[in-house]
């Protein structure tokens, strides 16, 4: 079955700096790949997500990238703020947007101010 | 976005005995849900999909007979939890999705088992 990769484990950065979060999958039928925010104590919330039809997809600060060749994709936020820190799970999908969704193991990101 | 609620949203239960939690969709109908166990500062781990109408699909390792699923109607699914045990103490979360819409979660029920 797919099994996705997510790395780093923890990330921490400066109020201002940029932060990438990557994945790897491993079923290259695979074909939606959402980004989910989760602040402690509340679900996990969508972000951004992009189709494999595509190579990229920006949403203000936040962009995502897809190398389906290399089957792997990038969460990339910039010019990050206190609020954003959280943890993030990145997930792969077969099908449509409504598929299961198989997770990465989440990346805790610390913005200090 | 869609609203998905779950119910309750925690739960505090005696060794031995079962418990039913409730995910709803309040704002679409949900033509698959999913459940999810997520345990503390890990990631959320697949238990079973289910589709309206239908049994619900298990994952590799997730136990049916303990964790019933139904998914009687188009806006709700049930987990029951039976017979649990401190080991089954987590964050259980539902997902919901529908015809063209992404995937949106409950908000999750955590329960303890003493």
């Amino acid at each position: 079955g797919e099994n996705v990769e997510q790395h780093p484990s923890t990330l921490s950065v400066q109020e201002g700096d940029s932060a990438v979060i990557k994945c790897t999958y491993s079923d290259s039928a695979s074909n939606y790949f959402p980004w989910y925010k989760q602040e402690l104590g509340k679900r996990p919330q969508l972000i951004i997500d992009i189709r494999s039809n595509v190579g990229e997809k920006k949403d203000q600060r936040i962009a995502v990238t897809l190398n389906k060749t290399a089957k792997h994709f990038s969460l990339h936020i910039t010019e990050t703020q206190p609020e954003d820190s959280a943890v993030y799970f990145c997930a792969a999908s077969k099908g449509n947007q409504g598929g299961k969704l198989i997770f990465g193991q989440g990346t805790e990101l610390s913005v200090k101010p | 976005g869609a609203v998905v609620s779950q119910h309750p949203s925690w739960v505090i239960c005696k060794s031995g005995t079962s418990v039913k939690i409730e995910c709803r969709s309040l704002d679409f109908q949900a033509t698959t849900m999913f459940w999810y166990r997520q345990f503390p500062k890990q990631s959320l781990m697949l238990m079973a999909t289910s589709n309206e109408g239908s049994k619900a699909t298990y994952e590799q390792g997730v136990e049916k007979d303990k964790f019933l699923i139904n998914h009687a109607s188009l806006t709700l699914s049930t987990l029951t939890v039976t017979s649990a045990h401190p080991e089954d103490s987590s964050l259980y979360i539902c997902s919901a999705s529908g015809r063209g819409l992404p995937t949106f979660f409950g908000q999750g029920t955590r329960l303890t088992v003493v």
